[in-house]
């Protein structure tokens, strides 16, 4: 069955450090990734997807993601978090192949970033 | 463009009853998808929508259905009401033809006491 795994729960960072939030997912074929967020009181919202090519993607807000195929890992990272960056992260994978609305979501990270 | 609008945003029922929840996707997505969040469990897929037909559908009991009208606005209901379905429910739109991208709505809260 497919799988999302969030390595931390909980991640408490001072601004301006570095962040990298760790997703495995457990799929045998072909993947779409998606991190979303969802800031206190809000939707959630599509930071980046990875579809095909270029391992390395970038998102919005300054955040990006690299898709290690041979780890079946999709972590997030950003150079130096702000304030504004506190929010609930979640990793999620869909059958590349699926033409469907169904994601798997990993569990989520709570990100709490100290002013 | 307006975004996915879910109705009510906020309920409180108790054990037994019955709750419809509504949603309204993007103008032109034509898929409409239900999740339900909780701290727990975190985000379940429930079923999925597209042109008044169910494509998919997670593992919830019997309890939980769902319809899609002509206009693609979308309804879910829970019938017989637990204290564990007490949760936030997500609605999400996509494009036709899309890549998978989801657009979510701000949610239902639902209370059950």
């Amino acid at each position: 069955a497919q799988s999302v795994s969030q390595h931390n729960h909980h991640v408490i960072l001072s601004e301006a450090a570095s962040l990298e939030l760790g997703c495995n997912y457990s799929y045998g074929g072909t993947v779409n990734l998606f991190w979303y967020v969802q800031y206190p009181g809000q939707h959630l919202q599509l930071l980046l997807k990875y579809f095909s090519g270029d391992p390395l993607v970038k998102g919005i807000k300054g955040f990006e993601a690299e898709f290690i195929k041979s780890k079946f890992s999709f972590n997030l990272r950003k150079p130096s978090v702000q304030w504004s960056d506190t929010a609930e992260y979640f990793c999620a994978v869909k059958g590349g192949s699926s033409n469907t609305g169904k994601l798997i979501f990993g569990q989520g990270t709570t990100l709490q970033v100290k002013p | 463009k307006a975004g996915v609008t879910q109705t009510p945003r906020y309920l409180i029922k108790t054990r037994g009853q019955q709750v419809t929840l509504s949603c309204s996707p993007i103008s032109g997505h034509r898929s409409v998808s239900w999740y339900q969040q909780t701290p727990g469990q975190g985000l379940q897929f429930l079923f999925e929508y597209f042109s008044e037909t169910q494509r998919n559908k997670g593992n919830f009991p019997g309890r939980f259905s769902g319809r899609q009208f002509s206009n693609s606005r979308s309804e879910m209901n829970v019938s017989t009401l637990e204290l564990g379905d007490s949760a936030l429910y997500l609605c999400a739109s996509r494009r036709p033809g899309g890549t998978g991208e989801l657009f979510f709505g701000e949610g239902s809260r639902l209370t059950v006491l």
